[in-house]
């Protein structure tokens, strides 16, 4: 069963330093979702791409946080630099994109420490 | 705005039965079921489009009342991999995305 996979699993770093995630979503899947959950609360939307072109990025904090998803298949989520306040699990999600169904498959996500 | 999850947990022995109720204040297109184990991701439960519709997962079940904006979740007869936390998440159409409710943690005993 294919499957949106996510790398690294865990990322501990110290604040002030910067980080990267990689998603790689379901082969045909044209929307990906970058999500951020906080311990104990549902996943929140940070930005969403439609293809290549960003779809809705705002509750993305962009003085930090950049996205980007260059040939419309794999994406990379940076925080730059890392503040105490962003330790949370990083979630990728991905679609077909059909707006009336949007099924949406997760990842296993990255959980990030930040010290 | 984020819908309104409740109960906030809820503790079960195996056989017995839950209801989950998901709440929102805006029109919807549509309520999708999410289950969450520690340390693992969201798990596409179903999903419940404008109509009133109700689906069935093993036996799990769902609702969706269109004039109450409310959706209930239903676990017949429980069993111990029910276990974990249950998202709401609705989709109000613009983009197709969705927004979570914080979830209801699920605990079946032996």
């Amino acid at each position: 069963e294919a499957e949106v996979a996510q790398s690294p699993r865990y990322k501990i770093t110290e604040k002030s330093q910067a980080v990267a995630f990689w998603c790689d979503p379901i082969s045909g899947h044209a929307t990906l979702y970058w999500y951020r959950q906080i311990l104990g609360q549902g996943p929140e939307l940070l930005v969403q791409f439609q293809d290549e072109s960003v779809v809705d990025d705002s509750q993305l904090p962009k003085d930090r946080f950049s996205a980007e998803r260059l040939k419309g298949v794999d994406s990379t989520l940076k925080i730059q630099p890392a503040e105490l306040g962003d330790s949370a699990m990083y979630l990728c999600a991905s679609s077909l994109g059909d707006l009336a169904k949007n099924i949406q498959y997760f990842g296993a996500g990255t959980r990030l420490s930040v010290l | 705005q984020q819908p309104v999850q409740s109960p906030q947990a809820v503790i079960l022995r195996e056989g017995e039965d839950a209801v989950i109720n998901c709440s929102s204040s805006k029109a919807l297109y549509s309520v999708h079921w999410y289950r969450q184990k520690h340390g693992e991701a969201p798990v596409f439960l179903m999903i419940l489009l404008k109509g009133g519709e109700q689906k069935g997962h093993e036996k799990i079940s769902a609702s969706f009342n269109e004039k109450k904006q409310q959706s209930s979740l239903y676990l017949t007869a429980s069993k111990l991999s029910y276990s974990g936390t249950y998202f709401c998440g609705l989709n109000r159409g613009s983009q197709g995305n969705l927004i979570f409710g914080k979830g209801t943690k699920l605990s079946v005993k032996p």
